[in-house]
């Protein structure tokens, strides 16, 4: 089975802190993706890479910056956190053909 | 840009009921993927089941199945013999077909599935 590993399931950050998201994937897929879900709201991709050192912005890309030096992870870095930031964040990752996504538990980050 | 719409934030079936969950889209494109995906309260999200849009036959995975209607850009997913496992927000999502940025899914908003026993 596909394993996404986000590093932290809980995090509280207060104001103007930069905040570091890890995801790690452990089946070599090229393409890996962060989300963000709030109630009512669906999930709405902020950034996504779909190889090494690349990335292409989402939906909702601003105060979110990523990084991707290896495959196997991609970070979501939030330069200075705000309370407009504080969500449940999901990292995934795919593999080219149909592209069905294989989720992390997710890290609800708290912004104080 | 690419929409998917869930029109049911709730619904609820009586469990070894069925239930039907819906969900429209809005695309340009001729080949594309659809998805549905189950987020149970313990929040990991897994993919119930897959459509390709150049396939006429309706995909099933055991109790699920989907009704795929391409003119009409509708994608429903209908959940047979409900079970109390079966309770969870459902999501319907979107992309391209192909390669590079297509591999982006979009999502709808979500529908709320509660299971009564």
């Amino acid at each position: 089975d596909v394993k996404v590993t986000q590093s932290s399931r809980y995090l509280v950050k207060r104001t103007g802190e930069k905040v570091f998201l890890e995801c790690v994937q452990d089946m070599d897929h090229e393409n890996m993706f962060w989300y963000r879900q709030d109630p009512g709201l669906g999930l709405r991709l902020i950034y996504f890479s779909y190889d090494v050192k690349m990335k292409e912005k989402g939906d909702i890309p601003e105060g979110y910056s990523v990084s991707r030096e290896k495959k196997e992870r991609f970070s979501l870095i939030l330069e200075s956190a705000s309370t407009n930031q504080t969500s449940m964040y999901l990292c995934a990752s795919s593999r080219p053909g149909s592209g069905s996504l294989h989720f992390g538990n997710g890290t609800r980050l708290t912004v104080t | 840009a690419q929409t998917v719409t869930q029109s049911q934030p709730e619904m609820s079936v009586q469990e070894a009921e069925t239930v039907t969950l819906s969900c429209t889209y809005d695309t340009s494109e001729s080949d594309y993927y659809l998805f549905w995906y189950k987020q149970p309260p313990s929040r990991q999200m897994i993919l119930v089941i897959r459509q390709e849009a150049y396939k006429q036959q309706n995909a099933t995975e055991n109790r699920f199945s989907v009704n795929f209607q391409k003119a009409a850009k509708s994608f429903s997913l209908k959940i047979s013999d409900s079970q109390l496992g079966d309770a969870a927000m459902y999501f319907c999502a979107y992309r391209k077909a192909g390669g590079g940025s297509n591999y982006k899914l979009t999502f709808g908003k979500g529908t709320l599935l509660t299971v009564n026993p």
